[in-house]
């Protein structure tokens, strides 16, 4: 099973800032990493798959970026509406996909 | 923009198979480059991935759950369902279903993520 390692587990921040989340793999998952953003009682929304592409509607200060097993997760002046849960998800490993344990940003 | 939404038992006695189904609205379950899932959260196990359904009647499940779940999709009525056997406290959890993209079938598909999510559902296992 690939492992996903989310860190940091909570993030404070202030809005305006320059966030970044990473999400390292125990394997190769060739790229095939999406970012979810989750507000509590909401559904969860795509924000990038693949590592890099932005889904449908997602503002362009979300961007996405790998390095090897390290994903990166950037948020370029965070928005008041930007505080939430944000988890990754690797679909490479098939039928056996996983999940990060997901960082919670928070205002600082 | 596809909306779906969770329903069925919130509470479930121990050893019972429950049903969990999901309706979809602004888009078809019968979309060849869709695929319909369900993934659920708990605190102990965080989010996990329970499995999958396509137009076509494939099925494909984490092997965690294989011998207890089953899928199905309901091109009649728009939705899909899950069954899991057999359950215990351990499937407490919030249920997610999911909707995503795909190219093909299975291990050779091309994936795009889980473009769609459900709020969830909370199913309590308790005697």
């Amino acid at each position: 099973e690939v492992v996903l390692t989310q860190s940091p587990a909570t993030l404070s921040a202030s809005p305006g800032e320059r966030v970044t989340l990473s999400c390292r793999a125990s394997q190769s998952v060739s790229n095939n990493i999406a970012w979810y953003q989750h507000k509590l009682g909401q559904a969860p929304s795509l924000l990038i798959f693949r590592a890099s592409t932005r889904a449908s509607g997602v503002p362009a200060r979300f961007s996405g970026s790998a390095s090897g097993t390290d994903f990166t997760l950037t948020i370029n002046g965070l928005q008041s509406e930007d505080f939430a849960v944000y988890f990754c998800h690797q679909y490479d490993a098939w039928p056996l996909w996983t999940f990060g344990q997901g960082t919670k940003v928070d205002m600082k | 923009q596809m909306f779906l939404q969770e329903s069925g038992p919130g509470l479930v006695r121990p050893s019972e198979t429950p049903s969990l189904t999901c309706t979809v609205s602004g888009g078809s379950v019968r979309s060849y480059d869709h695929y319909w899932g369900w993934v659920r959260q708990s605190p102990g196990k965080g989010l996990e991935w329970i499995g999958s359904g396509f137009y076509s009647g494939s099925t494909y499940y984490n092997p965690s759950f294989r011998s207890r779940v089953s899928i199905s999709v309901d091109t009649s009525r728009n939705k899909f369902s899950l069954e899991l056997e057999s359950v215990t406290a351990a499937d407490t959890a919030v249920y997610f279903c999911v909707c995503g993209r795909s190219y093909g079938y299975g291990s050779s598909a091309v994936y795009y993520g889980l473009g769609f999510w459900g709020r969830g559902i909370r199913v309590v296992v308790s005697s």
